[in-house]
């Protein structure tokens, strides 16, 4: 079993609805991650969050939410979807940073469409 | 404005070949960079790191090699094989941030039986 965990893993919506991605982890880990990958460019983070309490936003957090509802879930919400949130999306974990090189560990990632 | 900068998009070589793959940085204050590979509907995973400390960093077939004059590194991949086609990530983190990832925008590599 995948040690970061993401579902769906492809969905289609249409402009204006609510949609969740969420992800789950076994690797044990406090850090959480989420980011968006378009076509041509590299990863960018949406939100993180370093512990249950701890919610951060990152460079694009504009029309998205966030929800860590234990140490092993991490959810993504897009309360009205737009069309340019059509993208693939990744969670990702990690340890605190000077405990383990500072990895990130990705899940195989959510591919939203919205028409 | 882009930090982390891979500036070829693809790059194809001969299995058994040396594959070379360039990133630059602008941000001065990274101190660790990683290299990432990412397989078509999989996510990136770890492949390979140097902390900014080091000029070179081994792992089998892959080399990591840090110039921080020159805000390069660049990784070596001898010798090349067909599973090692792929887009490859590089990533920095540092410059007053403890966990935020910045990316390139990624190498597609193909190697050619």
């Amino acid at each position: 079993d995948a040690d970061v965990t993401q579902t769906p893993r492809n969905r289609i919506t249409k402009t204006g609805k609510r949609i969740m991605l969420e992800c789950s982890q076994t690797k044990g880990h406090d850090r959480m991650y989420w980011y968006r990958q378009d076509p041509g460019l590299g990863l960018r983070l949406i939100y993180y969050s370093f512990d249950v309490k701890d919610i951060n936003k990152g460079e694009i957090s504009d029309g998205y939410s966030v929800s860590r509802q234990a140490q092993a879930k991490f959810s993504l919400s897009l309360e009205s979807a737009i069309p340019n949130q059509t993208a693939l999306y990744f969670c990702a974990t990690s340890e605190p940073r000077g405990l383990a090189k500072n990895i990130q560990y990705f899940g195989a990632g959510t591919r939203l469409s919205v028409l | 404005d882009q930090q982390v900068k891979q500036n070829s998009p693809s790059l194809s070589v001969q299995e058994g070949r040396i594959s070379i793959l360039n990133c630059d940085y602008t941000n001065s204050m990274f101190d660790y960079f990683l290299w990432y590979k990412k397989y078509p509907a999989e996510g990136p995973t770890f492949l390979i790191s140097i902390s900014s400390i080091k000029d070179k960093n081994e792992d089998g077939r892959f080399t990591v090699f840090l110039n921080k004059s020159a805000k390069h590194l660049s990784l070596h991949i001898v010798p090349s094989q067909p599973g090692d086609s792929a887009v490859y990530f590089c990533a920095a983190i540092g410059g007053g941030s403890n966990y935020k990832l910045t990316f390139g925008k990624g190498t597609l590599l193909t190697v050619n039986p």
